[in-house]
């Protein structure tokens, strides 16, 4: 099965920071990532697919990137709404798994 | 507007069995791939199975094989899980998930909490 590395796992930041959270995959999964956004209580939502495609309705501080098996997530101006936690999932393979989450926390 | 339900979770000794339902509306079910994913208390999320459009392909996570199983009924615009041999490890809010047409969970239910406990 292909694993997936999210770093760092909490990452405390103030509103207007930019900030990047990576994922890593075991194996090659060309752009076949997605992130998600996640709040306490609520479903995921999903925010990219194909690695950098942002998805219908998602603000364009939001953006994706990488291929292979390096991906980041990159929201260029944190606003208050974008405290969360953030999941990578690869789905190269059947097995659609998911990296271990980035708390994204108020400094 | 596309809508997923679930429903069946509750209270569940260690080794029996409980059925997942998740009702969809807003979208024409039978085009999509759908999924089950869970999250257990405080932990991340785990993609536990996948079912294509019309059933042909069927993937589960090792972590459930055997024990779960993944169904639809696309008359009735609804997905199943199946669940047997529960274990407490099993505990978990569980979403079910539409495929996007290239594999990415575009939509996804409230969630339906299964616990597993004595």
């Amino acid at each position: 099965d292909i694993q997936m590395t999210q770093s760092p796992s909490t990452l405390s930041a103030s509103v207007g920071d930019r900030v990047t959270i990576t994922c890593r995959a075991s194996q090659s999964i060309s752009s076949w990532l997605a992130w998600y956004q996640q709040k306490p209580g609520k479903a995921p939502k999903l925010l990219i697919y194909k690695a950098s495609s942002l998805e219908s309705g998602v603000p364009s501080r939001f953006s994706g990137s990488g291929s292979g098996t390096e991906f980041t997530l990159t929201i260029s101006s944190l606003q208050p709404d974008d405290f969360a936690t953030y999941y990578c999932q690869q789905y190269n393979s059947y097995s659609r798994t998911f990296g271990g989450g980035t708390k994204v926390e108020i400094k | 507007e596309v809508q997923l339900v679930e429903s069946g979770g509750g209270l569940v000794k260690p080794g029996g069995s409980l059925r997942l339902s998740c009702a969809a509306s807003g979208f024409t079910f039978s085009s999509y791939s759908m999924n089950w994913v869970r999250q257990a208390p405080g932990k991340g999320l785990e993609w536990v199975s996948s079912i294509s459009s019309s059933s042909s392909y069927i993937y589960y996570a090792d972590s459930v094989k055997g024990r779960f199983t993944i169904s639809r009924d696309n008359a009735k615009n609804s997905l199943y899980l199946q669940m047997n041999s529960l274990r407490a490890e099993d505990t978990a809010v569980y979403y079910c998930a539409r495929d996007d047409s290239l594999g990415a969970k575009d939509y996804w239910g409230q969630g339906t909490l299964v616990t597993v406990s004595s």
